[in-house]
């Protein structure tokens, strides 16, 4: 099983509001990712948790705010957005582990719009 | 150093051709190199992947060929099929995999 699932598909925000976009898988993996994907764009990365703990943050605006609550889950709480913010989100594993297999899986995404 | 050139940018071919994408890097620490397929709307899905010590590999219909020396890859689809129209990403990556860098993108058309 290689699935990394996603919700909610769509989402449609405010500028003011907030919200949480989730990610979960089940392969074990201890490596997380968000990226940020435009339209016929390749995926820019955002933030990467390696065992749970933040390793790398790609200059996001802190009106993205990551959270890894297990090593299943991730969350991306998301607040005072701008319509800039627009764009499909994905969230992707792998096994994180020297030595191991580099491959790294998507989930279907979270088209988020800000309006 | 971090960057991926890939190319072209769009390609059309008949069913049944052989379409082929290229891919060129210049950080020789690179170590890890996957395609990823996605269609409108989906999460790119992992479609091969290859490591420098070897100079091809096939699964089923899709090869990846490699030439370090040259620092390019490239992906043959053989037999396309209408269902392979998608845009196709090269990558590349070290340290483990933890940072995937992009080709810019292919979108394939694969006409009936």
């Amino acid at each position: 099983d290689t699935e990394v699932t996603q919700t909610p598909k769509h989402l449609v925000m405010g500028m003011t509001n907030k919200k949480s976009l989730k990610c979960e898988q089940h392969m074990g993996h201890r490596a997380m990712y968000w990226y940020k994907q435009k339209a016929k764009k390749p995926p820019e990365l955002m933030f990467v948790y390696s065992y749970e703990k933040l390793s790398i943050n790609e200059s996001v605006p802190s009106r993205f705010s990551p959270e890894c609550p297990n090593s299943s889950l991730l969350n991306l709480h998301l607040h005072a957005l701008q319509p800039e913010d627009s764009a499909l989100y994905l969230c992707a594993s792998s096994h994180g582990m020297r030595g191991s297999s580099y491959e790294q899986y998507f989930g279907p995404g979270t088209r988020l719009t800000v309006t | 150093q971090q960057q991926v050139k890939q190319s072209p940018q769009s390609l059309i071919v008949q069913k049944g051709g052989i379409p082929i994408i290229n891919c060129a890097y210049e950080n020789t620490a690179f170590d890890y190199f996957p395609w990823y397929q996605q269609f409108p709307g989906k999460g790119p899905a992992l479609l091969i992947a290859i490591r420098p010590d070897v100079s091809e590999k096939k699964e089923g219909r899709f090869t990846i060929s490699f030439n370090k020396s040259a620092k390019q890859f490239s992906l043959h689809i053989m037999d396309s099929q209408p269902g392979d129209s998608a845009t196709y990403f090269c990558a590349a990556s070290n340290n483990a995999g933890n940072m995937l860098t992009f080709g810019g993108g292919t979108r394939l058309m694969v006409k009936p």
